[in-house]
C-alpha cells in the first residue's frame, strides 16, 4: 500500500479558476514534504519543499500547507493559467539522506 | 548548466537484450538516484548512490544493475531487458545534507517487446 495517498485522482478546471490538491501520508519518521509539478514527457520540477515547522509556503502561485499532526497536506493553485496542466506529485523524505516516498499524482487540466 | 541530462530519449529493446542508460549532472551533486515511472504508480527508486564508487539497492532493483565511477554519472544497466521493464526512467540528483532538493532529468522511455 502507497504510504502517499493523493487526492483526487484528476480533475479539470477553467482558466482562472482556483484548485486544491490533497495529499495524505503514512510515511514515518518524517522529514520534510515537497510537492512536484510534471509537464507531460518532461521530468517532475520542484514547487516546494516544507519541513515539520514549516506549516506553509509559497512559489507564485502556487502555496502549500503542512499539517503534520494529522500527516495531510495540500497544494493551492491560484488563478489557474493553461501552463498548470500538468501532473502534481506530494513526496515524503523519510530521512536526512533523501530517501522518498512518491504519491502517484494529481492529473490537472485547465481548459479555455 | 544542463543540470542533469539522460541518454537516450527512447529506445525499442527485444526480450533478452541489453543496454546502458546514461545519466550526466553538472551540478556537482553526491546524491544521484533512478527511479521508474509506471502508469498510476508514484516513482519508484530502483539504485541510488551517495558519492562516487558507492551505489545501493532501491526498492525495486531486481534486473538492474548500477555504477558511479566517475562522480557526474550514473549509469543504469539491464542485461536481459522483459516487458516488465518497459516504464519511463528518470535520473535524478541532490546535494547531500538539507532539504536535499532533487534535480530530475527529462526521462528515457523503455519499451521491450
Amino acid at each position: 500500500k502507497n504510504q502517499v495517498e493523493q487526492s483526487p485522482q484528476s480533475l479539470i478546471i477553467l482558466e482562472g479558476k482556483n484548485c486544491t490538491l490533497q495529499c495524505n501520508y503514512t510515511v514515518s519518521p518524517f522529514s520534510n514534504l515537497r510537492w512536484y509539478k510534471q509537464d507531460t514527457g518532461r521530468g517532475p520540477v520542484s514547487l516546494t519543499i516544507m519541513t515539520f515547522s514549516e506549516n506553509t509556503k509559497s512559489n507564485g502561485r502556487y502555496t502549500a500547507t503542512l499539517d503534520a499532526d494529522t500527516k495531510q497536506s495540500s497544494l493551492h493553485i491560484t488563478a489557474s493559467q493553461l501552463s498548470d496542466s500538468a501532473s502534481y506529485i506530494c513526496v515524503v523524505s523519510t530521512d536526512s539522506w533523501g530517501k522518498f516516498q512518491f504519491g502517484a499524482g494529481t492529473q490537472v487540466v485547465v481548459t479555455p | 548548466n544542463a543540470g542533469v541530462t539522460q541518454t537516450p530519449k527512447f529506445r525499442v529493446l527485444k526480450t533478452g537484450q541489453s543496454m546502458t542508460l546514461l545519466c550526466a549532472q553538472d551540478m556537482n551533486h553526491e546524491y544521484m538516484y533512478w527511479y521508474r515511472q509506471d502508469p498510476g504508480m508514484g516513482l519508484r527508486l530502483i539504485h541510488y548512490s551517495v558519492g562516487e564508487g558507492t551505489t545501493a539497492k532501491g526498492e525495486v532493483p531486481d534486473g538492474y544493475n548500477v555504477s558511479r565511477l566517475k562522480k557526474q554519472n550514473f549509469l543504469l544497466g539491464l542485461e536481459s531487458a522483459a516487458p516488465s521493464q518497459t516504464s519511463v526512467y528518470f535520473c535524478a540528483s541532490s546535494t547531500r545534507g538539507g532539504k536535499n532538493e532533487q534535480f530530475f532529468g527529462p526521462g528515457t522511455r523503455l519499451t521491450v517487446l
